[in-house]
């Protein structure tokens, strides 16, 4: 199975900072979808295809990649972006989850 | 308003069994294909079963399959999820999920599931 791998496991960042998370696979896939998850609540969808936003998602999250390497970017981060975030593929059967990558505001 | 209202979790001894249900609305059940997906305690997540719309087609990781079964009433809007010889390592929350393609587009609140002696 493609095992994803998310770094940093844990990152800080302050209000207005540009943040970068990436998601490494161990083989190529197609496409990454990344989802967010504050604590006591399920996963929200949060990017789909790479790079689309969910609806609601604000325009300063953005995602990029291809082949093993794809990341999600916040243009400038805001207290309310502090969660969990984690990628996800489905090429391949079965479908992984990276282990994600927690964001805190300092 | 898509709405997923997971189950029938609870405490249950290893080699037990239980049944999960999830209450599907807002939209045409029968049309989406379904999934469930678990978070252990150590908060990582793991897809456990998954059922296109009609029910002909159905997929589980190794680490479930021959244990977990799941199925779908179209008619009642509701995903089903029927687990036995629970171990361990089972314990988790589990999530009803509806697809948009290769993805889990939506996400029900989860129900625990604890399996102890």
């Amino acid at each position: 199975q493609i095992v994803l791998t998310q770094s940093p496991a844990l990152m800080s960042a302050s209000p207005g900072e540009k943040v970068t998370m990436t998601c490494s696979a161990s083989s190529s896939v197609s496409y990454m979808y990344w989802y967010q998850q504050k604590p006591r609540s399920s996963p929200k969808p949060w990017i789909y295809l790479t790079s689309n936003l969910a609806s609601g998602v604000p325009a300063r999250f953005s995602g990029s990649g291809s082949g093993t390497s794809y990341s999600l970017t916040i243009s400038s981060m805001e207290a309310e972006d502090a969660a969990t975030y984690y990628c996800q593929q489905w090429s391949s059967n079965p479908p992984t989850f990276g282990s994600g990558t927690k964001l805190e505001i300092k | 308003e898509v709405k997923l209202v997971e189950s029938g979790g609870g405490l249950v001894q290893p080699g037990g069994s239980l049944k999960l249900s999830c209450a599907a609305s807002g939209f045409t059940f029968s049309c989406y294909t379904m999934s469930w997906v678990r978070q252990t305690p150590e908060k990582r997540l793991e897809w456990v079963a998954y059922i296109i719309n009609g029910g002909g087609r159905i997929y589980y990781p190794d680490t479930v399959k021959g244990r977990f079964t799941i199925s779908r009433d179209n008619a009642k809007n509701t995903l089903y999820l029927q687990m036995s010889s629970l171990k361990s390592e089972d314990t988790a929350m589990y999530y009803c999920a509806r697809h948009t393609d290769w993805w889990f587009a939506y996400w029900g609140q989860g129900t625990l599931v604890t399996v102890s002696a």
